[in-house]
């Protein structure tokens, strides 16, 4: 398996500028997750999807984020607009649930505001 | 709720050397706990993990975990420690449910000195 995959890999856009993150998680996992990390706060949880349904949101700073799982193979995080304390490198991790917790990341997005 | 503890922020050891990060955590039940380790510029990659049986568990690159659940603890160790052993370490807990998520600790960084 390829793991998961994650695009772009670097993003450097200007403030008030849609972003869109994208990941393909593991095929097969039930769980997907976003996550933010920053030197000041450290790894963050921002939302996870079980078979495709957001369950738990309650890390997403604020309205301009927002994160759909269309199907298992495929999920996006959005800002819009984006401000540079967006600034951090976004991981996805999927895990195959039915009692594994095991989180497999990805390799993450470095996004610059600027 | 469910916690994890890293008391250290930054570890410095000679190479050779001995290594030991401390990890508590705080869980309702009998929790699943991971090891995952990030290099610069990498996503986190699971070291190892225990979900129950033997308390002393083995992972990748010569680390161990032991599980005390007296102490409510899951130290990892490494007899000898490498230079490539220079990262970030992340101490996770999750439940035996098919929640899928873990809690994840603030994170050790280990400096290795020549």
């Amino acid at each position: 398996d390829a793991g998961v995959i994650q695009s772009p890999r670097h993003e450097v856009t200007e403030m008030g500028q849609e972003v869109t993150l994208r990941c393909k998680p593991i095929s097969g996992h039930d769980y997907l997750f976003w996550y933010r990390q920053t030197m000041m706060r450290g790894l963050e949880l921002l939302i996870y999807f079980n078979n495709n349904v957001p369950i738990d949101d309650s890390g997403m700073p604020e309205d301009r984020f927002s994160a759909k799982m269309p199907n298992a193979s495929f999920s996006t995080l959005k800002i819009q607009p984006s401000e540079p304390r967006d600034s951090a490198v976004y991981f996805c991790a999927s895990s195959r649930g039915g009692g594994d917790n095991t989180q497999y990341f990805g390799p993450g997005t470095r996004l610059t505001v600027l | 709720a469910q916690s994890v503890t890293q008391p250290d922020i930054h570890i410095t050891v000679s190479e050779g050397a001995s290594l030991e990060l401390r990890c508590n955590y705080s869980y309702g039940a009998t929790p699943y706990l991971f090891w995952y380790v990030q290099s610069p510029g990498q996503g986190l990659q699971l070291l190892l993990k225990y979900f129950s049986g033997d308390t002393l568990v083995q992972g990748i690159k010569g680390f161990e975990a032991e599980f005390k659940r007296s102490q409510s603890s899951f130290n990892l160790r490494k007899p000898s420690v490498h230079w490539s052993d220079a990262a970030e370490y992340f101490c996770a807990v999750g439940g035996r449910t098919n929640a899928g998520q873990s809690t994840f600790g603030d994170g050790t960084t280990l400096t290795v000195k020549p």
